[in-house]
């Protein structure tokens, strides 16, 4: 059994560019959810994906966006990078329904820096 | 806007003492309490959770004490020891309106066991 997957690791940009992030999810999960981890704080929920849709998000703006794949993989894309977007990026996988969605694995994370 | 507390923000602790950690959430729709522990440079690893209609969990030295009337939950790690060094996050559950949960975590407890 894989767990999740994320790529890259780490990431350098610059304010202003655009950044896609990747994951694979772990398998027998159908559902993704992305969080943001400052520096020193807990993760933050952005948004989740079931069925390549979006199932909810948290308070961020539209410029976070995301796709899910048929394989259940999915993509968070931020455009417009500020400097308070630094931060790591963790993509957690689960089962979705069924009463026992709450098993969450999460993957290690993309550190991104924006200059 | 934190909607789950967390105390102390960082602990030492002696080998093969208790390691303590304090929670306390608002809203009352959260209806599932894990805590999770991460390593330097990897991702959340669920740890030991909750559901609201328990008040305590143990799991090998590792117990959560619930209290849903004063909605706060605990965290109590015995005999600690210097591998269970880490950042430790209580987090709650709520459901998505399409099905799925999401997170809210705390802002995390960095743990160092001394031997």
């Amino acid at each position: 059994e894989t767990g999740v997957t994320q790529s890259p690791t780490h990431l350098i940009k610059t304010r202003g560019q655009q950044v896609t992030l990747r994951c694979s999810s772990q398998s027998g999960h159908n559902t993704v959810s992305w969080y943001q981890q400052a520096l020193g704080q807990g993760p933050q929920f952005i948004f989740q994906y079931y069925r390549e849709e979006e199932n909810g998000r948290g308070n961020f703006p539209p410029r976070f966006s995301g796709l899910q794949f048929p394989n259940y993989s999915s993509e968070l894309n931020v455009n417009a990078l500020e400097l308070d977007d630094s931060a790591l990026y963790l993509c957690a996988s689960s089962s979705h329904g069924g009463g026992n969605s709450y098993g969450y694995t999460f993957g290690s994370g993309t550190r991104l820096t924006v200059v | 806007q934190q909607q789950v507390k967390q105390s102390p923000q960082s602990l030492i602790v002696q080998k093969g003492g208790i390691s303590i950690i304090n929670c306390a959430y608002e809203n009352t729709a959260f209806d599932y309490f894990p805590w999770y522990q991460q390593f330097p440079g990897k991702g959340p690893a669920l740890l030991i959770a909750i559901r609201p209609d328990v008040s305590e969990k143990k799991e090998g030295r590792f117990t959560i004490s619930f209290n849903k009337s004063a909605k706060q939950f605990s965290l109590h790690i015995m005999d600690s020891q210097p591998g269970d060094s880490a950042t430790y996050f209580c987090a709650a559950s709520t459901w998505l309106t399409g099905g799925g949960n999401k997170l809210t975590f705390g802002t995390g407890t960095q743990l160092k066991v001394e031997l």
